[in-house]
């Protein structure tokens, strides 16, 4: 059964580079790992997906080791508008890739 | 414009008395699914379709039903609610071709309290 685990909050000041680890020790190898970002009252947007290495797109980077038993969300530059609460999610595994187990979030809170 | 809608956004209700929330998209996606979001256990995931008459079971399935008879289509029901299921519902559709990494599309959410 593939569980994340994340921080539960980090803190951060508007300009700053933040990272947000997730460990998803049980990941099987058709799991790729994706990361949402929610707003209060919203439902969670997409931001990042990736299987392995590096990815980056126009708004964060996602670095994932080799052994992919952890993923790291990287945003540069916050601003406060990036206020949010961040979840990891990877699939079932091999034979439930079909179901989705989101980690229970990182508030990151942007300070100005 | 492409999205899930939820309806109601907020209810209220007793302990016993049936709902039906209402999911729909218009994106013309295949796979359809139902979580719930509690403080501290983040989203976990009650039920999901594949396609028209073919769902199953997620995470927490316990005091839920759920039909696909519609592809735009997916009501998430509580025969007899009970107050463990206050929480807030979100609904979320992707295309389904490559579930595992296909981006999910999520509805506003629907704040239930059951009393």
């Amino acid at each position: 059964l593939a569980k994340t685990t994340q921080p539960i909050s980090m803190d951060s000041y508007e300009g700053q580079e933040v990272n947000i680890t997730c460990s998803h020790n049980n990941i099987a190898t058709n799991d790729y790992i994706t990361w949402y970002q929610q707003f209060p009252s919203q439902g969670p947007r997409f931001i990042i997906q990736g299987y392995k290495t590096k990815v980056t797109n126009e708004v964060a980077s996602l670095f994932i080791p080799a052994d992919r038993k952890s993923s790291t969300l990287s945003l540069p530059r916050v601003s406060l508008s990036d206020t949010a609460v961040y979840y990891c999610l990877v699939g079932g595994g091999l034979y439930n890739f079909n179901k989705f187990y989101f980690g229970s979030g990182t508030k990151l809170n942007v300070k100005p | 414009e492409a999205q899930v809608t939820q309806n109601p956004r907020y209810l209220i209700t007793v302990t016993g008395k049936k709902l039906t929330v209402t999911c729909s998209q218009n994106m013309n996606h295949e796979y359809m699914s139902w979580y719930r979001q509690d403080p501290g256990l983040g989203l976990r995931q009650i039920y999901y379709s594949m396609n028209v008459e073919v769902t199953d079971k997620g995470d927490v399935p316990e005091g839920y039903k759920v039909s696909r008879k519609e592809k735009r289509n997916f009501p998430l029901i509580l025969e007899s609610p009970s107050p463990n299921q206050t929480s807030l519902y979100f609904c979320a559709s992707s295309w389904g071709t490559e579930p595992s990494t296909d981006t999910q599309y999520f509805g506003p959410g629907t704040r239930l309290t059951v009393l």
